[in-house]
């Protein structure tokens, strides 16, 4: 049973361009959550969703940012006009189940972004 | 809103040796769930250990246990008999059990980094 997988592993962008990240779920798993760490910083959750749903977005940047699950493929995580700011690790990570109970989220590798 | 604290930013053990890592966090939830992470420099995030706030037993896997004190919220990790492989960067997490709305996200401290001296 493969892991999360991310990709790309790392992506470089110029001020201005769109980065897409992408993430695909353990089989079997239809939660995602996408969490940010900055430099010398811990992860901060961005965004949980469900197949076809934004369950809570609360951490992710109002503009700019948008996530989406859809029914088949991936998770995408997409950043429209990057600045430097944006310049992160970003990790997506799944989970069988919802909370209330424990469920333990799998992580994938992460996708390192550098915005020149 | 829960926060996490980590007081360390940095430790460093003999290998072989023990080292004890703080966590402290803040909630108002009676019912949550605690967790240390390692980041290798792979930036992999693996869950080391982990705990639920309704047990009062302390979480043990091999050479890595918990100190579990709810009315303090304090929740540190021991690591004993300190190996090469456990350099890396420490993670303590808080996630609410809580069912709706923000369920499930983890919330983490700012990290340790651990250095293990051969």
């Amino acid at each position: 049973n493969a892991g999360v997988m991310q990709n790309p592993r790392h992506l470089v962008r110029r001020r201005g361009q769109e980065a897409r990240l992408r993430c695909s779920p353990m089989k079997g798993h239809s939660h995602v959550y996408w969490y940010r760490q900055l430099p010398e910083e811990g992860l901060k959750f961005m965004v949980y969703l469900q197949k076809e749903n934004i369950i809570d977005e609360s951490g992710m940047p109002k503009e700019r940012f948008s996530a989406e699950f859809p029914k088949e493929g991936p998770s995408i995580l997409r950043i429209q006009q990057v600045v430097r700011g944006d310049s992160a690790a970003y990790f997506c990570a799944s989970s069988p189940l919802a909370g209330g109970s424990y469920n333990e989220q799998f992580f994938g590798p992460g996708t390192r972004l550098t915005v020149l | 809103a829960q926060t996490v604290t980590q007081s360390q930013p940095e430790m460093s053990v003999q290998e072989a040796e023990t080292v004890t890592l703080s966590c402290t966090y803040d909630t108002s939830e009676s019912d949550y769930y605690l967790f240390w992470y390692k980041q290798p420099p792979s930036r992999q995030m693996i869950l080391v250990i982990r705990q639920e706030a309704y047990k009062q037993q302390n979480a043990t896997e091999n050479r890595f246990s918990v100190n579990f004190q709810k009315a303090a919220k304090s929740f540190s990790l021991k690591i004993s008999d300190s190996q090469l492989g456990d350099a890396a960067m420490y993670f303590c997490a808080y996630r609410s059990a809580r069912r709706g709305g923000s369920q499930g996200n983890l919330i983490f401290g700012k990290g340790t980094k651990l250095s293990v001296k051969p």
